[in-house]
């Protein structure tokens, strides 16, 4: 058990839609990562989530947008979905200026 | 910014042989490495991390890895292979006090029984 849950497993969206991915850190962590993986790449960094704003950015445009609520958890949010949007999202969690990190098992996002 | 390079994408070995993964890292100040790995269909696990100290590491399920600062590499090793050893495995870096990790490519590796 990673002790860091996503939600939902899998979903299909359609082209231009919005999606809403949910993550639960673990247990007595307070900052929360967000990473997509393609297929056949490894994770890319897409902002992080500390004491509820987004404190670090990796390069990814504005249609990526997250939330973290007082209770740690967060969203991430991406607006006018692309095919190329197709991957697994992966969540991460740990404390802050922790240096280990535990990974969620994703949400895999299909695109059509 | 961090990179991290991992080379032989798709490596392919029987079990009880050798297995060594080459990682790459560039930035110039002080890191944190680590090796993930990912069986299929299952989430990241993290095999072993290097912080500080000795700078040959021991993780789970008999893999290792040493840090030579000079080359800038964290290559991951392990004896003998077991066919349950069949995954992808990635190199992580991230500097010291930030969080925020850079991953290599991965190595998909298959190991024939």
């Amino acid at each position: 058990d990673a002790g860091v849950t996503q939600s939902p497993t899998h979903l299909i969206k359609t082209r231009g839609q919005q999606v809403t991915l949910r993550c639960s850190p673990k247990s007595g962590h307070d900052t929360v990562s967000w990473y997509q993986q393609a297929l056949g790449q490894g994770p890319q960094f897409i902002f992080q989530y500390y004491e509820e704003e987004e404190r670090q950015r990796g390069n990814f445009p504005d249609r990526f947008s997250g939330h973290q609520f007082p209770n740690y958890s967060s969203e991430l949010n991406v607006n006018a979905l692309l095919l190329g949007d197709s991957a697994l999202y992966l969540c991460a969690s740990s404390v802050a200026r922790g240096n280990t990190i535990y990974f969620g098992e994703g949400s895999w996002l299909t695109v059509v | 910014a961090q990179s991290v390079s991992q080379h032989n994408h798709h490596v392919i070995l029987s079990e009880a042989a050798s297995l060594e993964l080459g990682c790459n890292y560039s930035y110039g100040g002080t890191v944190n490495l680590f090796w993930y790995v990912q069986y299929p269909g299952q989430h990241l696990q993290l095999l072993l991390k290097y912080f500080s100290g000795d700078p040959l590491v021991k993780g789970i399920k008999g893999f290792e890895a040493e840090f030579i600062k000079s080359k800038f590499s964290f290559n991951l090793r392990k004896p003998s292979v077991q066919w349950s050893d069949t995954a992808e495995y990635f190199c992580a870096v991230n500097a010291h006090g930030n969080n925020r990790l850079a991953f290599g490519k991965g190595n998909q590796v298959v190991v024939i029984p």
